[in-house]
C-alpha cells in the first residue's frame, strides 16, 4: 500500500488560494489519489480524486505530477469554512474491495 | 435523503458494559464501514460490509462485532467495553465500485 506524507499544518489568508501538498512516492500505476477533509467534530467529506490527469470540481482542483509521486490540492479562494484537516489518501484494495486508509492529514487554518 | 445517520451522538459506559452503536443509510449503498478516530491517529477501519449478510474485518476489529441483516443498517456492537475503546466512531457508506464514501456525523464514546 502506498503511503502518503503531508505537512502537519498550514495557514492561509481568507480569499487566497490554499495549496496543500502530498507526497506519495511509492504509488503504483493503478492507484488513485483521493482527498477528503474533516471539519471539526464532523465526519470526513469527499473532495476530489484523480489518477493521472489534473482534475477540477466545484470544491477544488487536484494537480498530479507527471511521475505521480506527488500531488497538490488547490482551494482557489479559501474561506473560513475551509478550516479543516485535509487527508490525502491513496486507494488500496482490501480483500478484493476498495477501502480508504486515513493518515494524520494537514490541518489547514484559514484566517481573516 | 438523510444520508448516513448515527445514534447516539454521545455515550458514556462503564468498563464491562455492552452497547450497540447504530448506523443507517438511505442511499441504497451496498458498502458500509465503521472507523474509529483517536487523537493523533487518523481514522482506522474496524469492520466493513459489502452487502447484506457479508461482513469482514478491518485494521482494528478486536473487541467489536458487526452484522448486516439489511442494506440500510450496519450496527457496531461492543460486548464488553474497555477504556481503550474510548474514541469517536464514524460510520460510512458508498456504492460498490465507487470510491466516494459518505460519512455519518460520528458517535463520541467514553468508557470509564
Amino acid at each position: 500500500d502506498a503511503k502518503t506524507t503531508q505537512p502537519t499544518s498550514m495557514d492561509c489568508a481568507e480569499g487566497r488560494a490554499a495549496n496543500l501538498p502530498c507526497n506519495h512516492s511509492t504509488i503504483s500505476g493503478n492507484e488513485y489519489v483521493y482527498w477528503y477533509r474533516q471539519i471539526h467534530s464532523q465526519g470526513p467529506q469527499y473532495i476530489i480524486h484523480g489518477l493521472k490527469n489534473n482534475e477540477t470540481n466545484e470544491m477544488a482542483s487536484l494537480i498530479i505530477t507527471e511521475d505521480r509521486k506527488s500531488s497538490t490540492l488547490i482551494l482557489p479562494h479559501a474561506t473560513l469554512r475551509d478550516t479543516a484537516v485535509y487527508y490525502c489518501i491513496v486507494r488500496v484494495v482490501h480483500s478484493g474491495y476498495s477501502t480508504l486508509t486515513f493518515g494524520k492529514g494537514t490541518m489547514l487554518l484559514v484566517s481573516p | 435523503n438523510a444520508g448516513v445517520t448515527q445514534t447516539p451522538k454521545f455515550q458514556v459506559l462503564k468498563t464491562g458494559q455492552s452497547m450497540t452503536l447504530q448506523c443507517a443509510q438511505d442511499m441504497n449503498h451496498e458498502y458500509m464501514s465503521w472507523y474509529r478516530q483517536d487523537p493523533g491517529m487518523g481514522l482506522r477501519l474496524i469492520h466493513y460490509s459489502v452487502g447484506a449478510g457479508i461482513t469482514d474485518q478491518g485494521e482494528v476489529p478486536n473487541g467489536y462485532n458487526v452484522s448486516r441483516s439489511t442494506t440500510e443498517d450496519f450496527p457496531l456492537r461492543l460486548l464488553s467495553a474497555a477504556p481503550s475503546q474510548t474514541s469517536v466512531y464514524f460510520c460510512a457508506s458508498k456504492l460498490t465500485g465507487s470510491d466516494t464514501q459518505y460519512f455519518g456525523p460520528g458517535t463520541r464514546l467514553t468508557v470509564l
